[in-house]
């Protein structure tokens, strides 16, 4: 199935830092999603994009759709310890009901 | 809250076994997924469901099926359970709609087949 080319794979960095993470394509979507798993948990929904070119941020955190249409990024602003976890892109494309999911970047904070 | 729940959190079983996973959802949601996730690869759609009775392959169906029998509840099954289904597996629903609407996850069940 269709996979999400998602990067970095991983990142270790320090509190107060900032954080950048994409997501591409080779398919167009119509709607980009950010979630974030915590460990041990099941995946939050963190922001939506649904027009190309949409800037939307959520606190500290700040997505775009991008303007092809097969790129999303995801900023962190001032890391903190609880923003630890893996975070996740997915897209939706088409007619069908479903989600493609990106690979996941795993981020680990240190205080 | 929407609250998806999930049978268990860890599970271990023989190869061979017939394994159930079961996911039970409070909101009266039409849509109810299972996925699987490894590291690497992030999250894999397995079955889907937009209705009671009703269900759709997703992209890697092989070696599962799934049962629907009340809107709430969506059972991933493993009919002869094998190491390479060792996995977390994550249940996931929504109500009528598109899928751009919030999904709402499980808490995920770790599945050890040895």
């Amino acid at each position: 199935g269709q996979q999400l080319n998602q990067s970095p794979q991983s990142m270790f960095i320090q509190e107060g830092e900032d954080v950048s993470m994409n997501c591409t394509s080779s398919s167009i979507f119509n709607t980009w999603l950010w979630y974030k798993q915590d460990p041990g948990e099941g995946p939050v929904l963190l922001i939506a994009l649904y027009k190309a070119g949409e800037l939307t941020s959520n606190g500290r955190l700040t997505a775009q759709f991008g303007i092809t249409r097969k790129d999303s990024f995801l900023n962190i602003s001032a890391s903190i310890p609880s923003d630890v976890g893996i975070y996740f892109c997915a897209g939706e494309g088409g007619a069908t009901n479903k989600l493609i999911f990106g690979t996941g970047t795993l981020l680990a904070v240190q205080p | 809250d929407v609250k998806v729940t999930q049978s268990s959190r860890y599970l271990v079983k023989r190869t061979g076994e017939k394994v159930f996973l079961e996911c039970v959802q409070d909101m009266d949601h039409e849509n109810m997924f299972w996925y699987r996730q490894d590291p690497g690869l992030g999250l894999r759609l397995i079955y889907f469901s937009y209705d009671v009775k009703m269900k759709e392959k997703g992209d890697i169906p092989e070696g599962y099926s799934v049962s629907r029998e009340k809107k709430e509840r969506f059972s991933l099954i493993l009919e002869s359970a094998s190491t390479n289904q060792t996995s977390m597996y994550l249940c996931a629903s929504i109500p009528s709609g598109t899928v751009t609407e919030t999904q709402y996850f499980g808490p995920g069940t770790r599945l050890l087949v040895l």
